[in-house]
Formats: structure tokens, C-alpha cells, sequence
């Protein structure tokens, strides 16, 4: 079973930028996919976006296309995600999420991080 | 992409069945094999109970069931337990290689 641990939780100001890490373990496969899922206060579950193990394929939801961008460091199996121009909508628990290949779902999941944007 | 439909609440007392309903487009549920559903307690991290639209992942109580028809895929939990009360999502792989999920049901076990 893949272990995954993210970063701490974050304090943010409006506009600006967050990096949100997350680091696996227990997989042999370099073909290991990293889904992003957030949960906002109140609300439900909502899918980022997908990316592979080297960072060279990726594919986020159109509302987060262009504020988004991913680092992949393959020595340390971290995966993380930068999410820029943060607004109060964007406070939120992250989830990452481990798919094994061609499975499309997620059968891992890290701790969560809340991230608060809040001036 | 807009959020699956589920019921905001459902309810039922011990060893009784509920059925979580999951209604998409054919953009999603109606066109895809890949329907999913995770459970999910308050403070804790999603867990897979059905995937593939019906399969159970290795360790899941045969309790918990999944179907579809047309545009709206169904979780049913039968002999309900008091550990089943949580929040269950849906989510469905697209036509366009995305993810979505649904807007969440809360469970209540009487």
C-alpha cells in the first residue's frame, strides 16, 4: 500500500502563491499517478488535476488552468503543486491522491493540507 | 464541468438498506465504466469502496453495492452499522479525461 504525507498546513494573503507537497512511499512503479482533491469549508469534493511521477504529463480542470503549475523530484518521490493568485475561494483541505497505472481510481490518499487565505 | 447530483442526506437505522443515488450526463456517468465512490468521515482522508461502477476494492464489506443506469449510478448499503455514518461521494471519469465528483450525501444511521 502507497503512504502518502503532505506539507503543513498554510496561511496565505490573497494574491498570493502556495506550494502544496506530497511525498510517496511503498511503490515500486515509476508509473504512479498523483491526483489533487480539495474540500472547501462546507462544501464537497472537488478533483484538480492529474500528474505523473516524472511531471512531463499533466491535466488540471479547466477553473484552475493557468494559476497551476507542478514539480515532480523522482530521488525524494515528491510530487508538488504550486497554485497561484489565491482568492478566499481557494481555502481549502488539499488531498493527495495515488492512482496505480490504468486504474483511474485513487487508492491512496495523503493526510490532507488546509490551506487559508485570509488577509 | 458541474458537479454529479446526490441526495444532500439520507438516513436509516441499523440493519436496514439505504441507497445513495449519483444522477450525471452522458458527458460522464452515462458514458463511462469508471463510476466510483468514496466514503469519507469528518477529519479522516477519502476511502474507495466501489469502483468500476459495481467492484469492491480488497476489504470491502460485500454490504456495500454499486449500479448504474443511463445517467445515474446508485450505492446501496445494506445492514447498515452505525461506523457506515459518513459523507459518501460519487465521482465519474469523463469523456474529456477528467474527474468529476459529486456535490456529497451525508449519511445518518439512526
Amino acid at each position: 500500500q502507497v503512504h502518502l504525507v503532505q506539507s503543513e498546513s498554510e496561511v496565505k494573503e490573497p494574491g498570493a502563491s502556495v506550494r502544496l507537497s506530497c511525498k510517496a512511499s511503498g511503490y515500486t512503479s515509476s508509473n504512479y499517478f498523483f491526483h489533487w482533491v480539495r474540500q472547501a469549508p462546507g462544501l464537497g469534493l472537488e478533483w484538480l488535476g492529474i500528474v505523473d511521477p516524472t511531471g512531463d504529463i499533466t491535466k488540471f480542470a479547466q477553473k484552475f488552468q493557468g494559476r497551476v503549475s507542478v514539480t515532480t523530484d523522482t530521488s525524494t518521490t515528491t510530487v508538488s503543486m504550486d497554485l497561484d493568485s489565491l482568492t478566499s475561494e481557494d481555502t481549502a483541505v488539499y488531498y493527495c491522491a495515488g492512482e496505480r497505472p490504468h486504474t483511474l481510481y485513487f487508492e491512496s490518499w495523503g493526510q490532507g493540507t488546509l490551506v487559508t487565505v485570509s488577509s | 464541468q458541474s458537479a454529479l447530483t446526490q441526495p444532500a442526506s439520507v438516513s436509516g437505522s441499523p440493519g436496514q438498506s439505504i441507497t445513495i443515488s449519483c444522477s450525471g450526463t452522458t458527458r460522464d456517468v452515462g458514458s463511462s465504466d469508471h463510476v466510483f465512490w468514496y466514503q469519507h468521515h469528518p477529519d479522516k482522508a477519502p476511502k474507495l469502496m466501489i469502483f468500476d461502477v459495481y467492484r469492491r476494492p480488497s476489504g470491502i464489506s460485500i454490504r456495500f453495492s454499486g449500479s448504474k443506469s443511463g445517467n445515474t449510478a446508485s450505492l446501496t448499503i445494506s445492514g447498515l452499522q452505525p461506523e457506515d455514518e459518513a459523507d459518501y461521494y460519487c465521482t465519474s471519469y469523463t469523456s474529456n479525461f477528467m474527474y468529476v465528483f459529486g456535490s456529497g450525501t451525508k449519511l445518518t444511521v439512526l
